[in-house]
């Protein structure tokens, strides 16, 4: 069982519609990071949580540490946002991330 | 802004051949990543380097090296290339501190015939 897991693995939605990611892990962490890549290759930080929630634009990212899991949301999804979004921690004892295999989105317009 | 360049976005080799995939930060990062990307698998660590001339084994680096002569670069060095190396090769910097956020460069896609 990977470390780091993402649900779900592709999923495909209309302009407009609220996206929903999520990343659950199963060892202790000193943080937790959201990211995004877009075709082409480019990865983009999007956030670093070690609690609650954060909020940038139309992207929302929270954490629930006591049940070890995290989610990204997208409002109003847009065309543009069609991408990877990979989730990875920095477990307590290491500074070495452990990666997701990452959530391939497409929205439609 | 934070920019990190690889030396090359596609790269066609051959069975056999030595490749080296060179990675560029401006920010005066000590910390330099190399992972590999294949679909299904997410990223995989290769190698890192915390400072000049450290480096450090990650999760699979059988077949590959590093060099870090220079605090701004990495290189990654495919001693004699093998088809199973075809894949996209991502570089990362970051600083050391409370954050960790890493900075990817676009990757190359290495193919090997």
């Amino acid at each position: 069982k990977n470390e780091v897991e993402q649900s779900p693995q592709n999923l495909t939605a209309q302009e407009g519609e609220f996206i929903t990611i999520n990343c659950s892990y199963s060892v202790g962490i000193s943080a937790l990071h959201w990211l995004q890549q877009h075709p082409g290759g480019g990865i983009v930080s999007l956030f670093m949580l070690s609690s609650g929630k954060k909020k940038h634009g139309r992207l929302i990212a929270t954490i629930n540490i006591q049940e070890k899991h995290s989610s990204l949301h997208i409002t109003a999804s847009h065309p543009r946002d069609s991408a990877v979004y990979i989730c990875a921690v920095r477990g307590d004892s290491n500074y070495q991330l452990i990666w997701g295999a990452g959530t391939k989105l497409i929205i439609k317009p | 802004d934070v920019k990190v360049t690889q030396s090359s976005r596609y790269l066609v080799k051959r069975t056999g051949e030595k490749v080296f995939l060179e990675c560029v930060q401006d920010m005066d990062h000590e910390n330099m990543f190399w992972y590999r990307q294949d679909p299904g698998l997410g990223l995989r660590l290769i190698y890192f380097s915390y400072d000049v001339k450290m480096k450090e084994k990650g999760d699979i680096p059988e077949g590959y090296s590093v060099s870090r002569e220079k605090k701004e670069r990495f290189s990654l060095i495919l001693e004699s290339a093998s088809t199973n190396q075809t894949s996209m090769y991502l570089c990362a910097s970051s600083s050391p501190g409370s954050t960790d956020t890493q900075y990817f460069g676009p990757g190359t896609r290495l193919t090997v015939l």
